[in-house]
């Protein structure tokens, strides 16, 4: 089975300062990883994704984020956070194989810049 | 990235009534949709993953008479809510997929629900 953990409910920030944002997955065989963001009432907006290749993956709006396999992780990061970075973000995870696997979500993690 | 539109944005019905939700992929053809529900300060939960010209399949615990999906074609999806009671109050998200490994999921806006 899939499963996606965000351990933190919530991450404060000052503007400027660097952020991340944590995710660690659990799948069979090598993932999909997908990095989404989700202002108030709206659905989600794709950030990055990692499918192969280089293990760090540079995404939207300065965001990126690294794959390590040893420690099924794919945390998101900024080298410098903007008060307009407040929002939901979500982790996911789909398993390489073939047919109509959906998407798994983290919890998400709120994220709050400072000014 | 490619887009997809949710109509409506947000609805208010009464009790006992029926709601469409429409979801389209407007620059891509999506073989495969999916429809989540999410409740406040809450992850998305999957509902159903539905391919063109197939029925649905529901995830555990949704009610497939009580959700009625439709993706009649490559480009539209529809979720309608029947008989709706407050319970069935949330916001409806559809997403769409094409084809290609690693294909990236898209989502539309969402749709806010509220049954009185």
């Amino acid at each position: 089975a899939q499963s996606v953990a965000q351990p933190e409910d919530q991450v404060n920030v000052a503007e400027g300062n660097p952020l991340t944002v944590k995710c660690t997955y659990s799948v069979s065989g090598n993932p999909y990883l997908f990095w989404y963001v989700q202002y108030p009432n709206r659905g989600l907006q794709f950030l990055l994704k990692y499918i192969t290749g280089d293990n760090l993956v540079k995404g939207s709006y300065g965001f990126e984020a690294e794959f390590n396999k040893s420690q099924t992780s794919f945390h998101l990061k900024k080298p410098s956070a903007l008060v307009s970075d407040s929002a939901l973000y979500f982790c996911a995870v789909r398993a390489r194989i073939s047919g109509n696997t959906p998407l798994v979500f983290g919890k998400g993690t709120r994220l709050s810049v400072i000014a | 990235g490619a887009v997809v539109s949710q109509h409506p944005s947000r609805v208010i019905c009464k009790s006992g009534t029926s709601v469409k939700i429409e979801c389209r992929s407007l620059d891509f053809q999506a073989t495969t949709m999916f429809w989540y529900r999410q409740f406040p300060k809450q992850s998305l939960m999957l509902m159903a993953t539905s391919n063109e010209g197939s029925k649905a399949t529901y995830e555990q615990g949704v009610e497939k008479d009580k959700f009625l999906i439709n993706h009649a074609s490559l480009t539209l999806s529809t979720l309608t809510v029947t008989s709706a009671h407050p319970e069935d109050s949330s916001f409806y998200i559809c997403s769409a997929r094409g084809t290609s490994p690693g294909e990236t999921q898209y989502f539309g806006p969402g749709t806010r629900l509220l049954v009185l």
